[in-house]
């Protein structure tokens, strides 16, 4: 059975830090990885996908590796900003849809002006 | 484009009561999933459904039904509410084909359920 896990379970940073946010799965056959953030009281919203032929994925600040052989998949923010401040989900879909998108407990990240 | 919508937004019901969450999206996916969020814990999925007339069992079903009878709509019903029903509840939507989770899922914003 597919089991993610996310380290740190919160991370707090002053303003303008680069972080990395962890994510490592215990089944590497998956079709795609998905990180989301969520902010308090609301619904996910999607950041980066990651095809599992892909190594990474870039969007803005926010950058996304995945290592499917290792099981493992990181989360780079550059110049971190008070804005960036929400928990931040990794989820993994298995290949064949014979295993459903499988989620982290996630990680609250801070970012202290 | 609304994206994905959700009623209630919250909502108390007593130990044995019934309700139905509602679900829409707007944006013609054939895939849609019901998912719980315990505090502190991931996302599960209860049910899912990749087109009008079709559900299937996630992770966590039991308590709870659904249908899909258009490509809109995706109630999720709970039946006999339990406390270990007190949740947040979220509903999503992607395309979908054969490799049906290699697309990006939208959620809509959740219904904090509390049973008492």
């Amino acid at each position: 059975k597919q089991e993610v896990t996310q380290i740190p379970a919160a991370l707090s940073v002053p303003e303008g830090e680069n972080l990395v946010l962890n994510c490592s799965f215990t089944d590497s056959a998956i079709y795609n990885l998905q990180w989301f953030r969520q902010d308090p009281g609301k619904g996910l919203t999607s950041l980066l996908l990651i095809q599992s032929s892909q190594r990474e994925q870039t969007s803005g600040r926010l950058n996304a590796s995945l290592d499917k052989s290792s099981g493992r998949s990181t989360l780079y923010i550059a110049a971190s900003q008070p804005g960036d401040s929400a928990t931040y989900l990794c989820a993994v879909a298995g290949e064949g849809g014979s295993e459903k998108l499988v989620f982290g407990k996630g990680t609250k990240l801070t970012v202290n002006p | 484009n609304a994206g994905v919508t959700q009623t209630p937004k919250f909502r108390i019901l007593k130990i044995g009561q019934s309700m139905t969450l509602q679900c829409t999206q707007d944006m013609n996916h054939n895939y849609m999933y019901w998912y719980r969020q315990d505090p502190g814990m991931g996302l599960k999925l209860i049910y899912y459904s990749v087109g009008a007339g079709i559900t299937d069992k996630g992770e966590v079903p039991n308590g709870y039904n659904v249908s899909r009878s258009t490509t809109e709509d995706f109630p999720l019903r709970l039946e006999l509410a339990a406390p270990s029903q007190t949740s947040v509840y979220f509903c999503a939507s992607s395309f979908g084909t054969g490799a049906s989770w290699a697309y990006e899922q939208y959620f809509g914003p959740g219904t904090r359920l509390t049973v008492t």
